[in-house]
């Protein structure tokens, strides 16, 4: 059974902390993601990556950071958590080719205040 | 960024009852996808649809992609409790990795 898990399911971060966000996969998916779910605005794309050490940004990619050292983990970095970064975070992976058909983790609800 | 407009934002469903969903795009893509996400949990992939006018179903659900490229619709047929959640729709380009995903409708029970 495929997996996607992420570190935590909910987290309170006071304003101007930095926030980490781990994300791993043990389906050896070569693309993972960041989104961010808002209501009303659907996932928004905030980073993806397609291998090791490698990223590119996606849609809002403002005020966050991302690394993947390791093929299985895709970490996203608040470097100064802010209020309005509040929301679900949302980490997916695919297999290269099929970036349409991703696997997503449960998210995690981010409270920052 | 692009933006997919879905409708509609929510409803409610009585068992039984049949109920469609569409979602409609300014640009073209190369894939439409639907995705299901309960309380709790992340999306999961419903169905995938990879030329015009394609229909596909998935058991209850049916979902066609437009012959513009630029829609797609998703119905449910014969409602049950455990259609409730968040349905998105996504569109693919053909090239790259990204998908662009619509506001999502939320499915609820009538009371």
């Amino acid at each position: 059974d495929v997996k996607v898990t992420q570190s935590s399911r909910y987290l309170v971060k006071r304003t101007g902390e930095k926030v980490f966000l781990e994300c791993v996969q043990d389906m050896d998916h070569e693309n993972m993601f960041w989104y961010r779910q808002d209501p009303g605005l659907g996932l928004r794309l905030i980073y993806f990556s397609y291998d090791v050490k490698m990223k590119e940004k996606g849609d809002i990619p403002e005020g966050y950071s991302v690394s993947r050292e390791k093929k299985e983990r895709f970490s996203l970095i608040l470097e100064s958590a802010s209020t309005n970064q509040t929301s679900m975070y949302l980490c997916a992976s695919s297999v290269i080719g099929r970036s349409y058909e991703q696997y997503f983790g449960p998210g995690t609800r981010l409270t920052v205040t | 960024g692009q933006q997919l407009n879905q409708s509609p934002q929510s409803m409610f469903i009585q068992e039984g009852e049949d109920v469609s969903m569409n979602c409609t795009s300014s640009s073209i893509f190369n894939t439409w996808l639907w995705y299901k996400q309960e309380p709790g949990e992340g999306p999961v992939l419903l169905i995938a649809l990879y030329k015009a006018g394609e229909l596909t179903s998935n058991g209850r659900l049916t979902a066609q992609f437009g012959i513009t490229r630029k829609d797609s619709f998703l119905n449910i047929s014969a409602s049950i409790p455990s259609d409730v959640g968040i349905y998105f729709c996504a569109g693919h380009e053909a090239a790259g990795n990204k998908l662009t995903f619509g506001g999502g409708t939320r499915v609820l029970v009538k009371p």
